[in-house]
Parts: C-alpha cells; structure tokens; sequence
C-alpha cells in the first residue's frame, strides 16, 4: 500500500479565490487521482492525474475550475480556482500502487469557502 | 452510466451482533467490487474488495459476497465492536474497466455500535 499525504487538512477560503491541494505519495505509484465529497455525501471522481500530461476529467468536471498537476510519479496538486461556496467539500487525493492494485486514499482537504 | 444503491443509510446495533450492508449496481460489466470504511475526519480506508470471478470473500470478522445475476453485492460484520461505528461506502468499476482506480460509490451507511 501507499501512504498519501495531503496539505492543507482544511481551510476557509473567501469566494472568488483559489486554493491549491498538494498531495504527497511515500513511493512510486502507477496512477493518481482526485475525488469530491460534498457534505455528508459520497465520493465523486474529478479527475486521474496524469503524470507528465493533462489530467484526464469526469463529466461534470473542467479543466478551467480544477486544474490539475502532475510531475512525477510521487505528487500531484489540485486546484480549486475561483471559488464559491457550492465548492465547500472535501478533496480526496488517492493512488493506486499498481493499475489493478487497491485504490487508497489520503485524509482529504476540509475545504469551506465564505 | 453506472449507479451504486446502497441501503440502508443507517445501522445502529449492539455489541457483538452482526451487521449487514447492502449494494446494487446497474452495469452488468462491472467486475470489481470494493468496501471502504470512513472515520470521522478522515479519508476512506479499504476494508475488503471481492472481484466478479469470486461469489464470496472472508477477512476475519468481515465477509463480502457477490451475486452477479442478481447485481448485488453486500458487507458483512460479525461479533460487531463500538470501534467499528463509522461511514462505510461500497464502490464498483465502471464499464468493466481494469482500472480499480475509476470508482463509483454508493451513498454510505451510518453503522452505530451500541456498547
């Protein structure tokens, strides 16, 4: 398995703004990825990052409102851009160690926006 | 596109008794099935996953079974404990992909143990 750590753990951004998730792998894993979950709700994929290129975006999500970077095989950052309060969520960075290996998942960004 | 139902919403029972979570999904080509338990404040933590060529799987006091005809698959915890009072999610492969990493999720179940 993979240890996935995510900054900040949370934080209260004014709408209008930009918040940028940094998310951090202890080894080399195959694949990347970026899921929301609203306020006690599910878990909904925005985005695999892709290392190298342009993530790759589920329906329902842009490249515009989330961009996404993904350097090396160990990191990778999100970006939640002009913010409103419907963005109030939390972000959920998670890897795969291998392609059909588990999904795990870092403890999320707590993110309120006023 | 795929959709996860995922029953009940909430579970609440006593100390040493079993719980049952339940899960249907909608595309027949699913083929990877993953329980995830979520702690307050914290990220989601695989628990058990079962894949379409197995009907059941066992990890101590935690058993997951699949029923491919029916499209059903469900969580089961035996000699329940309070620690195990949290969020658990089930989750399935879209579209028979290979890519355990592209998950949909159902909409949680709240389980509660009573000491």
């Amino acid at each position: 398995s993979a240890v996935i750590s995510q900054k900040p753990s949370r934080d209260i951004c004014q709408r209008g703004t930009s918040l940028t998730i940094q998310c951090q792998v202890d080894s080399q894993v195959t694949m990347m990825f970026w899921y929301r979950q609203q306020p006690g709700q599910s878990l909904t994929l925005i985005a695999t990052a892709n290392q190298g290129s342009e993530a790759t975006y589920e329906s329902g999500f842009v490249i515009d409102k989330f961009p996404i970077s993904r350097p090396n095989l160990t990191f990778s950052t999100l970006t939640v851009s002009n913010m409103s309060p419907e963005d109030s969520s939390i972000y959920l960075c998670s890897a795969l160690v291998e392609r059909n290996s588990p999904l795990h998942f870092g403890n999320g960004t707590r993110l309120t926006v006023t | 596109g795929e959709n996860v139902e995922q029953h009940p919403s909430t579970l609440s029972v006593q100390e040493g008794d079993s719980a049952v979570i339940k899960c249907t999904y909608s595309d027949s080509a699913s083929n990877y099935f993953p329980w995830y338990k979520q702690e307050l404040g914290k990220g989601p933590q695989l628990i058990i996953d079962i894949r379409s060529n197995v009907g059941e799987k066992k990890d101590q006091r935690i058993a997951v079974t699949l029923n491919k005809t029916a499209k059903h698959f469900s969580l089961h915890i035996t000699e329940t404990q309070p620690e195990d009072s949290a969020v658990y999610f089930c989750a399935a492969s879209p579209h028979g992909s290979s890519n355990t990493g592209k998950l949909i999720f159902g909409q949680g179940t709240t389980l509660q143990v009573k000491p």
